[in-house]
């Protein structure tokens, strides 16, 4: 199977805070990575697909870039709303993995 | 706008199957691939696997040897058997839409199901 590996596993940031999230394959996905965003007691959002697709209806603050085995998330100004804890997925393959997450928290 | 909706046994009791049912609404089940994932509290989110609404299946290797998926699409209804269940698998489950590859555009509001005697 593919492993996902997410960091940090936690952030502290203050709003208007530009925040990196980093998930790295252990094999080659080529673009095959999606973004999804889970505030608490909710529901996994979809953000980004395909590494750096924005899903419809997700504000544009939220961007990632990425192919291979490296991958970011970026949200470019932190909002309230986006404290949250972010998964980043493989979409490669057979069985789909998820990393294990980071959560963002408010400074 | 679709919508998922997961329904089925908050308790289930150690060693037996665990079934879960996710009705879609506001579209059409056809054509398109649907997964289940579950989350223990507190932690990650693992995929359990997904169906076609030919039928075709795919399974998370880790659990294939007890999981079971269907689809009705008479029913616009696809639904999981769990079987053999322990401790380890109380958690929320979530049913999910795949447009064409893996990724997941949307979602239900997940089920909490407890395993427990």
């Amino acid at each position: 199977d593919i492993q996902m590996t997410q960091s940090p596993s936690s952030l502290s940031a203050s709003v208007g805070d530009r925040v990196t999230i980093t998930c790295r394959a252990s094999q080659s996905i080529s673009s095959y990575l999606d973004w999804y965003q889970q505030r608490p007691g909710k529901a996994p959002k979809l953000l980004i697909y395909a590494a750096s697709s924005l899903q419809s209806g997700v504000p544009s603050r939220f961007s990632g870039s990425g192919s291979g085995t490296d991958f970011t998330l970026t949200i470019s100004s932190l909002q309230p709303e986006d404290f949250a804890t972010y998964y980043c997925q493989q979409s490669n393959s057979t069985p789909v993995v998820f990393g294990q997450g980071t959560k963002v928290e408010i400074k | 706008q679709v919508q998922l909706q997961e329904s089925g046994p908050g308790l289930v009791k150690p060693s037996e199957t665990l079934s879960l049912t996710c009705t879609v609404s506001g579209g059409s089940i056809s054509s398109y691939y649907w997964s289940w994932i579950r989350q223990p509290a507190g932690k990650g989110l693992e995929w359990i696997g997904r169906i076609y609404t030919s039928g075709s299946t795919n399974y998370n290797p880790s659990l294939k040897s007890r999981v079971t998926m269907s689809v009705d699409t008479s029913k616009n209804q696809f639904s999981l058997n769990l079987s053999s269940v322990t401790a380890a698998d109380t958690a929320v489950y979530y049913c999910a839409r795949s447009p064409g590859d893996y990724s997941l555009d949307y979602w239900g509001q997940g089920t909490l199901v407890t395993v427990s005697s």
